[in-house]
């Protein structure tokens, strides 16, 4: 059961934008920054956001994150068909000593 | 640029021991700039992170895996490794070694992941 809770799914256009959210407590998100990952079925996660809205080399700018006390936030914009994944936020938990996963939210595209 | 790769079996008993390698290639592993990741994903569940260990062998393991896990490192190998005993179908998934950006932050290297059922 994960301490950090998303929205089982977000749906849109093409072109369009989405925002995933990412509740936790003053133990995880409110002291630690939040990572966001995107996961395609068969493929390993990949790292889309980390360190206050850095983006790993060859991660668009149409990823972006935000923060705000014990909640984040994940910006896709310009949507695209390639987009269609899982999408989890992460981050270390200082109560359970343990880096903690979201949910997990579902982006389809329309 | 350092590559991750998982081995072992890809089925196992319950009630036995599940033992996973990761291969670090590219780099070392010998720093504690880095907390190696183990993370899993159950068939139609989340990630769930395992565990983490560094070079020196300090780890962290998840609460709820309860006493059942060992993570350890072998430098002259440059591979960390998994234990996870009393295994039970609700340890069926695919798991995945990581590395972290830095320290305990976001997991930006991962292996391809390996499928490990328990059954009989």
């Amino acid at each position: 059961q994960s301490v950090l809770t998303q929205p089982p799914s977000v749906s849109a256009a093409p072109g369009q934008k989405v925002t995933i959210s990412c509740s936790g407590t003053t133990s995880n998100i409110g002291n630690y920054y939040v990572s966001w990952y995107q996961h395609l079925p068969g493929t390993a996660p990949k790292l889309l956001i980390y360190d206050n809205n850095k983006r790993p080399s060859g991660i668009p700018d149409r990823f972006s994150d935000s923060k705000s006390d014990t909640s984040a936030t994940l910006a896709i914009t310009g949507l695209q068909t390639g987009d269609e994944a899982d999408y989890y936020c992460g981050t270390w938990d200082s109560g359970l000593r343990a880096y903690v996963f979201g949910t997990g939210t579902k982006v389809t595209v329309l | 640029q350092v590559q991750l790769q998982e081995s072992g079996p890809g089925l196992v008993k319950p009630s036995e021991t599940l033992s996973l390698t990761c291969t670090v290639s590219g780099g070392s592993i010998s720093s504690c700039d880095y907390y190696w990741g183990w993370i899993r994903q159950p068939p139609g569940k989340g990630l769930e992170w395992i565990g983490s260990i560094c070079y020196s062998g300090n780890t962290y393991s998840n609460p709820s895996l309860g006493g059942r896990l060992t993570i350890s490192v072998d430098t002259s190998k440059n591979q960390f490794s998994l234990k996870l005993n009393s295994v039970t179908a609700a340890d069926t998934a695919v798991y995945y070694c990581a590395r972290p950006t830095g320290g305990h932050d976001g997991f930006d290297i991962w292996g391809q992941g390996i499928m490990v059922t328990v059954s009989s």
